[in-house]
Protein backbone atom coordinates (compact mmCIF):
# COMPACT_ATOMS: atom_id res chain seq x y z
CA UNK A 1 0.00 0.00 0.00
CA UNK A 2 1.35 3.44 -1.25
CA UNK A 3 -1.10 5.71 1.07
CA UNK A 4 -2.96 6.28 -1.89
CA UNK A 5 -6.47 5.07 -2.70
CA UNK A 6 -8.38 5.16 -6.17
CA UNK A 7 -12.25 4.20 -6.75
CA UNK A 8 -13.01 2.75 -8.25
CA UNK A 9 -10.76 0.14 -9.83
CA UNK A 10 -12.28 -0.39 -13.13
CA UNK A 11 -15.30 1.36 -14.40
CA UNK A 12 -17.43 0.70 -18.29
CA UNK A 13 -19.12 3.99 -19.28
CA UNK A 14 -20.86 4.57 -22.34
CA UNK A 15 -20.09 8.08 -24.51
CA UNK A 16 -23.00 9.23 -23.67
CA UNK A 17 -22.18 8.74 -18.94
CA UNK A 18 -21.24 10.83 -16.67
CA UNK A 19 -19.05 9.27 -13.91
CA UNK A 20 -16.02 10.13 -11.40
CA UNK A 21 -13.33 9.00 -10.44
CA UNK A 22 -11.95 9.45 -6.85
CA UNK A 23 -8.33 9.62 -5.50
CA UNK A 24 -7.57 9.83 -1.90
CA UNK A 25 -4.44 10.22 -0.08
CA UNK A 26 -3.16 9.68 3.54
CA UNK A 27 0.43 10.88 3.27
CA UNK A 28 0.26 14.28 4.34
CA UNK A 29 0.70 15.42 1.03
CA UNK A 30 0.15 18.79 -0.63
CA UNK A 31 0.25 18.66 -4.34
CA UNK A 32 -1.94 15.31 -6.44
CA UNK A 33 -1.44 14.89 -9.81
CA UNK A 34 -3.36 12.95 -12.86
CA UNK A 35 -2.06 11.09 -15.26
CA UNK A 36 -3.28 9.18 -17.92
CA UNK A 37 -1.47 5.78 -19.21
CA UNK A 38 -2.54 4.33 -22.86
CA UNK A 39 -0.83 0.63 -23.70
CA UNK A 40 2.57 1.66 -25.35
CA UNK A 41 2.63 5.08 -24.36
CA UNK A 42 4.44 7.29 -21.71
CA UNK A 43 2.33 8.42 -18.92
CA UNK A 44 0.91 11.62 -19.71
CA UNK A 45 0.26 14.47 -16.91
CA UNK A 46 -3.30 15.62 -17.28
CA UNK A 47 -3.51 18.16 -14.49
CA UNK A 48 -1.08 19.35 -10.93
CA UNK A 49 -2.85 20.26 -7.69
CA UNK A 50 -1.27 22.29 -5.45
CA UNK A 51 -2.54 23.26 -2.09
CA UNK A 52 -5.79 22.56 -3.76
CA UNK A 53 -4.94 25.02 -6.37
CA UNK A 54 -4.90 23.84 -10.16
CA UNK A 55 -1.52 24.81 -11.08
CA UNK A 56 -0.98 22.77 -14.49
CA UNK A 57 -3.65 21.81 -16.95
CA UNK A 58 -1.68 20.34 -19.68
CA UNK A 59 -4.19 20.69 -22.83
CA UNK A 60 -6.78 18.28 -21.58
CA UNK A 61 -10.17 18.09 -23.10
CA UNK A 62 -12.73 19.52 -21.30
CA UNK A 63 -14.51 16.67 -20.99
CA UNK A 64 -12.35 15.53 -18.56
CA UNK A 65 -13.04 17.78 -15.39
CA UNK A 66 -10.72 17.82 -12.31
CA UNK A 67 -11.83 18.83 -8.88
CA UNK A 68 -9.50 19.00 -5.59
CA UNK A 69 -11.92 19.62 -2.41
CA UNK A 70 -8.58 19.79 -0.07
CA UNK A 71 -5.07 18.40 0.17
CA UNK A 72 -6.39 14.64 0.76
CA UNK A 73 -8.89 14.30 -2.16
CA UNK A 74 -9.01 14.59 -5.96
CA UNK A 75 -11.69 14.25 -8.83
CA UNK A 76 -11.79 13.66 -12.04
CA UNK A 77 -15.26 13.93 -13.71
CA UNK A 78 -16.24 12.41 -16.84
CA UNK A 79 -18.86 12.73 -19.66
CA UNK A 80 -19.13 12.48 -23.32
CA UNK A 81 -16.11 10.77 -23.59
CA UNK A 82 -14.78 8.99 -26.73
CA UNK A 83 -13.47 5.33 -27.23
CA UNK A 84 -9.96 6.90 -26.97
CA UNK A 85 -10.61 7.82 -23.67
CA UNK A 86 -10.16 4.23 -22.77
CA UNK A 87 -6.98 4.31 -20.64
CA UNK A 88 -5.33 3.00 -16.75
CA UNK A 89 -5.95 6.79 -15.21
CA UNK A 90 -3.91 7.26 -12.22
CA UNK A 91 -3.55 9.29 -9.43
CA UNK A 92 -0.62 10.61 -7.43
CA UNK A 93 0.50 12.55 -4.64
CA UNK A 94 3.97 14.50 -2.94
CA UNK A 95 4.98 16.55 -0.40
CA UNK A 96 5.72 20.39 -1.58
CA UNK A 97 9.36 20.60 -0.95
CA UNK A 98 11.65 21.69 -2.87
CA UNK A 99 13.74 19.24 -4.97
CA UNK A 100 12.68 16.04 -4.05
CA UNK A 101 9.74 15.36 -5.22
CA UNK A 102 9.05 11.65 -5.35
CA UNK A 103 5.68 10.92 -6.34
CA UNK A 104 3.59 8.39 -4.53
CA UNK A 105 0.46 6.78 -6.80
CA UNK A 106 -2.32 4.71 -6.51
CA UNK A 107 -3.39 1.65 -8.47
CA UNK A 108 -4.98 3.30 -10.73
CA UNK A 109 -8.69 2.89 -12.39
CA UNK A 110 -8.65 0.78 -15.95
CA UNK A 111 -11.33 2.92 -17.52
CA UNK A 112 -13.54 1.10 -20.85
CA UNK A 113 -15.57 3.78 -22.84
CA UNK A 114 -17.84 1.63 -25.26
CA UNK B 1 6.09 16.42 -23.90
CA UNK B 2 8.30 13.35 -23.15
CA UNK B 3 11.76 14.26 -21.82
CA UNK B 4 12.85 10.62 -20.90
CA UNK B 5 13.37 7.72 -23.02
CA UNK B 6 14.71 4.15 -22.22
CA UNK B 7 16.68 1.69 -23.40
CA UNK B 8 15.86 -0.83 -24.61
CA UNK B 9 12.41 -1.31 -24.39
CA UNK B 10 11.97 -4.65 -23.40
CA UNK B 11 14.41 -7.32 -21.56
CA UNK B 12 14.43 -10.96 -21.10
CA UNK B 13 17.07 -12.33 -18.78
CA UNK B 14 17.33 -15.53 -16.77
CA UNK B 15 16.56 -15.55 -12.65
CA UNK B 16 20.20 -14.82 -11.27
CA UNK B 17 21.35 -12.49 -13.79
CA UNK B 18 21.90 -8.61 -13.94
CA UNK B 19 19.25 -6.45 -16.07
CA UNK B 20 20.31 -2.91 -16.92
CA UNK B 21 18.19 -0.38 -18.72
CA UNK B 22 19.26 3.00 -19.64
CA UNK B 23 17.35 6.30 -19.22
CA UNK B 24 18.29 9.43 -21.81
CA UNK B 25 16.91 12.99 -21.35
CA UNK B 26 17.18 16.82 -22.93
CA UNK B 27 16.81 19.21 -20.32
CA UNK B 28 18.38 20.10 -17.36
CA UNK B 29 17.20 18.52 -14.11
CA UNK B 30 16.71 18.64 -10.63
CA UNK B 31 16.77 14.95 -10.22
CA UNK B 32 15.76 11.70 -11.93
CA UNK B 33 13.79 9.13 -10.59
CA UNK B 34 13.14 5.20 -11.04
CA UNK B 35 10.03 3.85 -10.66
CA UNK B 36 8.63 0.10 -11.13
CA UNK B 37 4.93 -0.70 -12.36
CA UNK B 38 3.84 -4.08 -12.38
CA UNK B 39 1.24 -5.03 -14.76
CA UNK B 40 -2.08 -2.77 -14.31
CA UNK B 41 -0.61 -1.58 -11.12
CA UNK B 42 -0.24 2.01 -9.95
CA UNK B 43 3.98 3.16 -9.87
CA UNK B 44 6.09 2.49 -7.03
CA UNK B 45 9.22 4.99 -6.62
CA UNK B 46 12.69 3.16 -6.34
CA UNK B 47 15.14 5.05 -5.83
CA UNK B 48 16.21 9.22 -6.64
CA UNK B 49 19.41 10.38 -7.58
CA UNK B 50 20.03 14.23 -7.72
CA UNK B 51 21.66 16.00 -10.15
CA UNK B 52 25.06 16.36 -8.27
CA UNK B 53 24.95 12.53 -7.64
CA UNK B 54 26.83 10.33 -9.89
CA UNK B 55 25.67 6.67 -8.35
CA UNK B 56 23.90 6.02 -5.45
CA UNK B 57 22.78 2.31 -4.48
CA UNK B 58 19.45 0.80 -2.81
CA UNK B 59 19.56 -2.71 -2.02
CA UNK B 60 20.05 -4.72 -5.32
CA UNK B 61 19.47 -1.47 -7.40
CA UNK B 62 22.63 0.81 -8.72
CA UNK B 63 21.79 4.38 -10.16
CA UNK B 64 24.22 6.00 -12.69
CA UNK B 65 23.78 9.51 -13.96
CA UNK B 66 25.40 11.53 -16.23
CA UNK B 67 24.65 15.14 -16.38
CA UNK B 68 26.98 15.68 -19.28
CA UNK B 69 25.68 13.37 -21.65
CA UNK B 70 22.00 13.73 -20.08
CA UNK B 71 21.48 9.76 -19.10
CA UNK B 72 21.03 7.16 -16.44
CA UNK B 73 21.11 3.69 -16.06
CA UNK B 74 19.32 1.30 -13.50
CA UNK B 75 20.84 -1.85 -12.62
CA UNK B 76 19.16 -4.89 -10.81
CA UNK B 77 21.86 -7.21 -9.27
CA UNK B 78 20.73 -11.04 -8.93
CA UNK B 79 17.57 -10.99 -10.51
CA UNK B 80 14.37 -12.65 -9.03
CA UNK B 81 10.90 -13.43 -10.60
CA UNK B 82 9.09 -11.03 -8.57
CA UNK B 83 11.43 -8.08 -10.36
CA UNK B 84 9.33 -8.52 -13.53
CA UNK B 85 7.75 -5.37 -14.51
CA UNK B 86 8.33 -2.53 -16.52
CA UNK B 87 10.63 0.61 -15.34
CA UNK B 88 10.35 4.18 -15.85
CA UNK B 89 12.74 6.84 -15.85
CA UNK B 90 11.17 10.09 -14.91
CA UNK B 91 13.21 13.78 -14.71
CA UNK B 92 12.08 16.73 -12.43
CA UNK B 93 12.68 20.04 -14.07
CA UNK B 94 10.89 21.32 -11.17
CA UNK B 95 7.71 23.09 -10.40
CA UNK B 96 6.37 19.69 -8.78
CA UNK B 97 6.34 18.43 -12.67
CA UNK B 98 7.97 14.82 -13.74
CA UNK B 99 8.60 13.55 -17.11
CA UNK B 100 8.08 10.11 -17.18
CA UNK B 101 9.49 7.89 -20.84
CA UNK B 102 7.84 4.82 -22.10
CA UNK B 103 9.66 2.65 -19.72
CA UNK B 104 11.27 -0.63 -20.18
CA UNK B 105 9.28 -4.31 -19.89
CA UNK B 106 11.86 -6.28 -17.86
CA UNK B 107 10.65 -10.10 -17.67
CA UNK B 108 12.94 -12.62 -15.48
CA UNK B 109 12.67 -16.06 -16.40
CA UNK B 110 12.75 -18.76 -13.62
Amino acid sequence: ETGVTQTPRHLVMGMTNKKSLKCEQHLGHNAMYWYKQSAKKPLELMFVYNFKEQTENNSVPSRFSPECPNSSHLFLHLHTLQPEDSALYLCASSHHSGSMNEQYFGPGTRLTVT
Amino acid sequence: SQQGEEDPQALSIQEGENATMNCSYKTSINNLQWYRQNSGRGLVHLILIRSNEREKHSGRLRVTLDTSKKSSSLLITASRAADTASYFCATDVGDYKLSFGAGTTVTVRA
